[in-house]
């Protein structure tokens, strides 16, 4: 139990385009979703807390208008690039609190490895 | 604000040897801490976390991290050290509310045969 996922693993694209990636909990409902960026040999960064039926939290220095955050269902939040630049080249991870479980847990995606050329 | 420091961003032991990995949190309140693994071009995996209750706690795979409030520290061992324990390693902290978890800078863990 306890799984979530992340589409696309892996996207390339042409800078000044938008990414769309989903991450989805499978067999469980979450209220609460976060996302994360990783850099290269560097820790995890929280980017923004994403709520169910409600607007995003972002954490100090996230531009939220390039990063758009939808979490339309109890299942699924989406994070969208916004024209991406090379410098948004980076491993992109989910995490969601299980709603009908202990919330002092998080679980993770797989996580999204983005590409701007 | 909370906070984990992660002392050593590269440890490398022997297989058959003791892991430790070492874990210090400052925290205004009392903390959550975990452990996560991270695979390579993977996502991370929770190893063992502490919630307030026992001090000593057992996680998967044979690693287990004892909470010591005097010294601030949530440090991660495993008695013998196995090639597939190979990974990066991080200490993160968050509130009772599991709001705002914070991670570590990481520690990369190489097994020598």
């Amino acid at each position: 139990g306890a799984v979530v996922s992340q589409h696309p693993s892996r996207v390339i694209c042409k800078s000044g385009t938008s990414v769309k990636i989903e991450c989805r909990s499978l067999d469980f409902q979450a209220t609460t979703m976060f996302w994360y960026r990783q850099f290269p040999k560097q820790s995890l960064m929280l980017m923004a807390t994403s709520n169910e039926g409600s607007k995003a939290t972002y954490e100090q220095g996230v531009e939220k208008d390039k990063f758009l955050i939808n979490h339309a269902s109890l299942t699924l939040s989406t994070l969208t690039v916004t024209s991406a630049h090379p410098e948004d080249s980076s491993f992109y991870i989910c995490s969601a609190r299980d709603n009908g479980r202990s919330t002092d847990t998080q679980y993770f995606g797989p996580g999204t490895r983005l590409t701007v050329l | 604000a909370q906070s984990v420091t992660q002392l050593g961003s590269h440890v490398s032991v022997s297989e058959g040897a003791l892991v430790l990995l070492r874990c210090n949190y400052s925290s205004s309140v009392p903390p959550y801490l975990f452990w996560y693994v991270q695979y390579p071009n993977q996502g991370l995996q929770l190893l063992l976390k502490y919630t307030s209750a026992a001090t000593l706690v057992k996680g998967i795979n044979g690693f287990e991290a004892e909470f010591k409030k005097s010294e601030t520290s949530f440090h991660l061992t495993k008695p013998s050290a196995h090639m597939s324990d190979a990974a990066e390693y991080f200490c993160a902290v968050s509130d009772l509310n599991n709001n705002d978890m914070r991670f570590g800078a990481g520690t990369r863990l190489t097994v020598k045969p």
